[in-house]
């Protein structure tokens, strides 16, 4: 089956430390995101990929950082600069054709305390 | 000015009853527009695109009024499993992958 696997789905670290939170997909899209949600609000772009070895800050970078050495993988770094880590993580892709409609993986929750 | 914006909710109805709600974006040269769905704790999924002429899926109905830069969903004939948070999502520009989302309309369908 295509689509996007997200590990692990619950994540605890202590603070001060750095922790990789894994994106794989297998729908051969080149457009790859990482979002962050809080509880009741919005989605917030953190970096977003649209082709191998490239990247772009999204709206929330600081604190994070990303690579993009394979097309179907895109893993994010929560630092220990990033001063509200604890969040949902969210993981998408999306053709760079069309529409560029999205389609996510299941999530990371992360827990920072 | 926020780039897309949604009503919170709650929306309260009763199974079978008919409920609607907009969302307006900023921008006026934005080019798709997207409905998707957010369970609980889920990642959010698509439920469906949105075009100018109007489009159905199933109970489902989008609208888009580009004059008045707002989209609508209307969901017909309720189901318990449709509560859930509706988020509208928009791509701001044509040379542009990213989409902004808005912060999601609640929608709680009781028996």
């Amino acid at each position: 089956d295509g689509g996007i696997t997200q590990s692990p789905k619950y994540l605890f670290r202590k603070e001060g430390q750095n922790v990789t939170l894994s994106c794989e997909q297998n729908l051969n899209h080149d457009a790859m995101y990482w979002y962050r949600q809080d509880p009741g609000q919005g989605l917030r772009l953190i970096y977003y990929s649209q082709i191998v070895n490239d990247f772009q800050k999204g709206d929330i970078a600081e604190g994070y950082s990303v690579s993009r050495e394979k097309k179907e993988s895109f893993p994010l770094t929560v630092t220990s600069a990033q001063k509200n880590p604890t969040a949902f993580y969210l993981c998408a892709s999306s053709m760079t054709t069309g529409d560029h409609e999205q389609y996510f993986g299941p999530g990371t929750r992360l827990t920072v305390t | 000015r926020k780039e897309v914006e949604q009503d919170p909710g709650p929306f309260n109805v009763p199974e079978g009853a008919t409920v609607a709600f907009n969302c307006t974006y900023s921008n006026s040269a934005s080019q798709s527009f997207f409905w998707y769905r957010q369970d609980c704790r889920k990642e959010p999924k698509l439920l469906m695109s949105v075009y100018s002429s109007g489009n159905e899926d199933g109970r489902f109905t989008a609208q888009l009024n580009r004059a008045s830069q707002y989209i609508s969903l209307l969901i017909r004939d309720s189901k318990l499993s449709d509560s859930a948070t509706y988020l509208c999502v928009v791509n701001m520009a044509v040379s542009d992958y990213k989409l902004s989302f808005g912060a999601g309309t609640t929608v709680t369908v009781r028996a």
